[in-house]
């Protein structure tokens, strides 16, 4: 049973035009956070939720932004993509925010700039 | 600040034969360390962590880790490589802060399993 789901599972948009990537969980997890990860490379946190508590990295561009209408549900919008911003995305839930918490990842939504 | 150093970019061994993914640590104070593995276009899966228990740790799919705080290590190990455990993995330390945790990710270690 998917537990994180990310939609769409591809995503293709055009160099500037807005694009939204979705997550939703069955977990009632508190915490939901969006990671970037491009080809190759580790897995990059952009920003996370603690319940409605928005909490951003401090590299994260402002071209990326982030909605959670409840808790449920998390958004990544990107305003004007970029061909930089071709990447994997995964969100992730965890319970809490302790160091020791286990994070559950979706499939996660590749994303390709034309 | 933590940091996580994966030694090997790729391991490849032939199928039944032992699995050693390397990994060291930085940290001023007691770590989480994590081990996840990501199949092919695929989520990240939990396969272990150490929270200052046991230091060796069993996971998932036969896999075990070991802590050794005097080497700064937590090196992954299986006894008997499956073609299913090709994949790419992640030495991960948490990072605990006022604002909640973070994971500092390696730079992982693609193991390949060959027939």
């Amino acid at each position: 049973d998917a537990m994180v789901i990310q939609n769409p599972r591809y995503q293709v948009t055009q160099f500037g035009k807005p694009v939204t990537l979705s997550c939703s969980q069955t977990l009632n997890h508190n915490v939901m956070y969006w990671y970037q990860q491009k080809s190759s490379q580790a897995p990059k946190l952009l920003f996370h939720y603690y319940d409605k508590d928005f909490n951003n990295e401090a590299d994260t561009p402002d071209n990326f932004q982030s909605r959670r209408p409840n808790t449920s549900f998390c958004f990544l919008d990107i305003r004007s993509p970029g061909l930089g911003d071709a990447a994997m995305y995964l969100c992730a839930t965890s319970r809490g925010r302790a160091a020791n918490e286990k994070l559950f990842f979706g499939s996660g939504t590749q994303l390709s700039v034309l | 600040a933590q940091s996580v150093t994966q030694l090997d970019s790729h391991v490849s061994v032939s199928e039944g034969t032992p699995v050693l993914l390397r990994c060291n640590y930085s940290s001023s104070y007691s770590p989480s360390l994590f081990w996840y593995v990501q199949h092919p276009n695929k989520g990240l899966q939990l396969l272990l962590k150490y929270t200052s228990a046991a230091t060796l740790v069993k996971g998932i799919n036969g896999f075990e880790a070991e802590f050794k705080k005097s080497e700064t290590s937590f090196h992954l190990t299986k006894p008997s490589a499956h073609m299913s455990d090709a994949a790419e993995y992640f030495c991960v330390v948490s990072e605990s802060y006022n604002q909640g945790g973070k994971l500092i990710f390696g730079q992982g270690t693609e193991l390949s399993v060959k027939p």
